[in-house]
């Protein structure tokens, strides 16, 4: 099966800029995160969808940082206005459901704002 | 809260060396245990998941251990390659309508010929 899509893989933005990511999970599953992971730390959770409802959005900076996720497929992840300290990867991962045991990863975007 | 914590942070080894990584986590009310491997510029690959009701799941050269009242999980691995190079990151799951993992920091792991 196909793994879980994110572009871009790089992006490099000045601060105050605005930044959106994309995702498409694994066909089928309904579950869907997106994670931070600055370097040197381990991912923290930003956002769960269960279909195209929010079930977990307590860590995400709700003042600059929106996620959507339409039809219950595919993602966006947008940060308006970014902040020097929001450089870090961005990983999205999916899952059959909320019951499901295991998760699978995409490759993730890094973002650097200068 | 929960945290996690892996120790040690980094290891080099020569290769052939059998090695051990640690995760330790402070809530011992969890419903599994997961292990990853990251790879530079990659996402993030499941090794081995461990159900709370678990001791211990093996995957070829792979093996982790799971103390859950103690709050401890180890990843044992066996005659290292330098394939095996990467970090990795123990992750818990507190219930099991609850999916949210917490994440380590991870280990960053270099296995030299």
């Amino acid at each position: 099966e196909a793994g879980v899509a994110q572009s871009p893989r790089y992006k490099i933005i000045e601060k105050r800029q605005s930044v959106a990511f994309w995702c498409n999970p694994i066909s089928g599953h309904a579950t869907l995160y997106w994670y931070q992971q600055i370097l040197g730390q381990g991912p923290k959770l930003l956002i769960q969808f269960q279909n195209n409802g929010v079930v977990d959005d307590s860590q995400l900076p709700k003042d600059r940082f929106s996620a959507e996720r339409l039809k219950g497929v595919d993602s966006t992840l947008k940060i308006q206005p970014a902040k020097l300290e929001d450089s870090a990867v961005y990983l999205c991962a999916s899952s059959s459901g909320r019951m499901a045991r295991g998760y699978t990863f995409g490759s993730g975007t890094r973002l650097t704002v200068v | 809260k929960q945290e996690v914590t892996q120790i040690p942070a980094a290891l080099s080894v020569p290769e052939g060396e059998n090695l051990v990584l640690n995760c330790s986590f402070t809530d011992s009310a969890i419903y599994n245990l997961q292990w990853f491997r990251q790879d530079p510029g990659k996402g993030l690959t499941s090794l081995l998941l461990i159900q709370s009701s678990q001791r211990e799941q093996t995957s070829g050269r792979l093996n982790a251990s799971l103390d859950k009242s103690s709050g401890r999980s180890t990843l044992y691995i066996a005659a290292s390659q330098p394939g095996d190079s990467a970090t990795y990151l123990c992750a818990v799951r507190p219930q099991p309508l609850v999916v949210k993992l917490t994440f380590g920091q991870g280990t960053i792991l270099t296995v030299h010929p």
